[in-house]
């Protein structure tokens, strides 16, 4: 129980253009959604707190027009990189917290993202 | 702020040998620790937690103790796979949103 998926596990684009990615709780119902970044040799960042139905809390320094979050349903919650350039390469790992009170978060694979 | 310290990797070990990865804390009021591990390929995985002062964490043998005197939770193993060769993160959580603050992590290798 208690798994994540994201898609695509792994992106390439071009300089200028958005990407979306998704995260899903399949096998149980997220109030919350936490989305990361992750540089290589790096700790995992917290870029933003999903809220479903509400507009996400993004972390101080996070641009909320470049990394757009939206969390329509309890199952899905999606991160979109507009206009992205290469410095926004990195590892994007999404977590969700079940309904219901509980403090554990389950965490994604992951997506690679390269802007060239 | 909150923040999380843990050794720097990687650290190198035989397989059945001791494994002690050291994660200090600062935070205030009363957190909550995690150990989380990532195997090659997937996600972040929880490894163990403790809520309160002087609680053990433990999983797959793997053990951990909430010292907040020292502000500590060190992760240990006392024989070590070579399954368990992966990325372990230390987190907390504290304050009403339970955001994870998470180490820089550290990559043990197990070699046979």
């Amino acid at each position: 129980g208690a798994v994540v998926s994201q898609h695509p596990s792994r992106v390439i684009c071009k300089s200028g253009t958005s990407v979306k990615i998704e995260c899903r709780s399949l096998d149980f119902q997220a109030t919350t959604m936490f989305w990361y970044r992750q540089f290589p040799k790096k700790s995992l960042m917290l870029m933003a707190t999903s809220n479903e139905g509400s507009k996400a809390t993004y972390e101080q320094g996070v641009e909320k027009d470049k990394f757009l979050i939206n969390h329509a349903s309890l199952t899905l919650s999606t991160l979109t990189v507009t206009s992205a350039h290469p410095e926004d390469s990195s590892f994007y790992i999404c977590s969700a917290r079940p309904s219901g009170g509980t403090e554990t978060q389950y965490f994604g694979p992951g997506t690679r993202l390269l802007v060239l | 702020g909150n923040s999380v310290t843990q050794m720097e990797g990687p650290v190198t070990l035989s397989e059945e040998a001791f494994l002690t990865i050291n994660c200090t804390y600062t935070a205030t009021g009363y957190p909550s620790l995690f150990w989380y591990v990532q195997y090659p390929g997937e996600g972040l995985q929880l490894l163990l937690k403790a809520t309160k002062a002087d609680d053990k964490g433990s999983n797959k043998g793997f053990e951990a103790t909430y010292r907040k005197e020292t502000t500590s939770f060190h992760l240990e193993k006392g024989s070590v796979q070579v399954s368990d060769s992966a990325v372990y993160f230390c987190a907390l959580s504290s304050g009403a949103t339970n955001k994870l603050i998470f180490g820089t992590g550290t990559l043990l290798a197990v070699q046979p």
